[in-house]
């Protein structure tokens, strides 16, 4: 049971390039999110995902999509990296949200992105 | 929109010491509190979580946190802290009925010897 897994680590992209960054759950979550995390600015939501083939915007949507083909894999994408993307990404699943009982989320170790 | 401030960014402390990390949040009808703990180089892993009952909520590592609705707190506390315990500590809120979490911005705890 590997819980939550990112793929890359780390990664350099020069501004303009595309990349996707890849999450993988094997806990049957319902529930995917992706974050940033900038210095002294905590956790943003960038996008996140109720189920297979739903996807909707976080706080911070700008500049980036994602797809949900697959209920265990969540995909960000970066069309055309920027500076201001220069983050530590996460990625974080839950069995379920909202309602009377929400679950905890439980995260990946995280991909380090520089942009140049 | 709800929103969660963590009033201290770096907290210092010497070993075995208490400690208290400072969250509060905005007012909601019905909202669920978490906090969430960052080793270096590592994601975020759960702490403690209320979500009914019990305003005395107990976490791993020996750490406690206290829900006080009159004031919107969900302050943690631990009666004395090990250099292990070195991390930044995230308070967390979500709404009931929403699926977002929303963070504050941080505390970084720095246990020395």
């Amino acid at each position: 049971n590997a819980g939550v897994t990112q793929t890359p680590k780390f990664r350099v992209l020069k501004t303009g390039q595309s990349m996707t960054l890849l999450c993988a759950q094997d806990m049957n979550h319902e529930y995917m999110y992706w974050y940033r995390q900038d210095p002294g600015m905590g956790l943003r939501l960038i996008h996140y995902s109720v189920g297979e083939g739903t996807t909707a915007k976080g706080e911070v949507p700008d500049g980036y999509n994602v797809s949900r083909l697959k209920k265990q894999n969540f995909l960000l994408g970066l069309e055309s990296a920027a500076p201001s993307q220069t983050s530590v990404y996460f990625c974080a699943s839950s069995w379920t949200s909202g309602g009377i009982f929400p679950d905890t989320q439980y995260f990946g170790p995280g991909t380090r992105l520089t942009v140049l | 929109a709800q929103s969660v401030t963590q009033l201290d960014s770096q907290v210092p402390v010497f070993e075995e010491a208490p400690v208290e990390l400072r969250c509060n949040y905005s007012s909601s009808v019905s909202v669920y509190l978490f906090w969430y703990v960052q080793y270096p180089n590592q994601g975020l892993q759960l702490l403690l979580k209320y979500l009914s009952g019990s305003t005395l909520v107990k976490g791993i590592n020996g750490f406690e946190a206290e829900f006080n609705k009159s004031q919107t707190s969900f302050h943690l506390r631990k009666p004395s802290v090990h250099i292990s315990d070195t991390a930044e500590y995230f308070c967390a809120v979500k709404k009931g009925g929403s699926e977002k979490l929303v963070f504050g911005k941080g505390t970084k705890l720095t246990v020395n010897p």
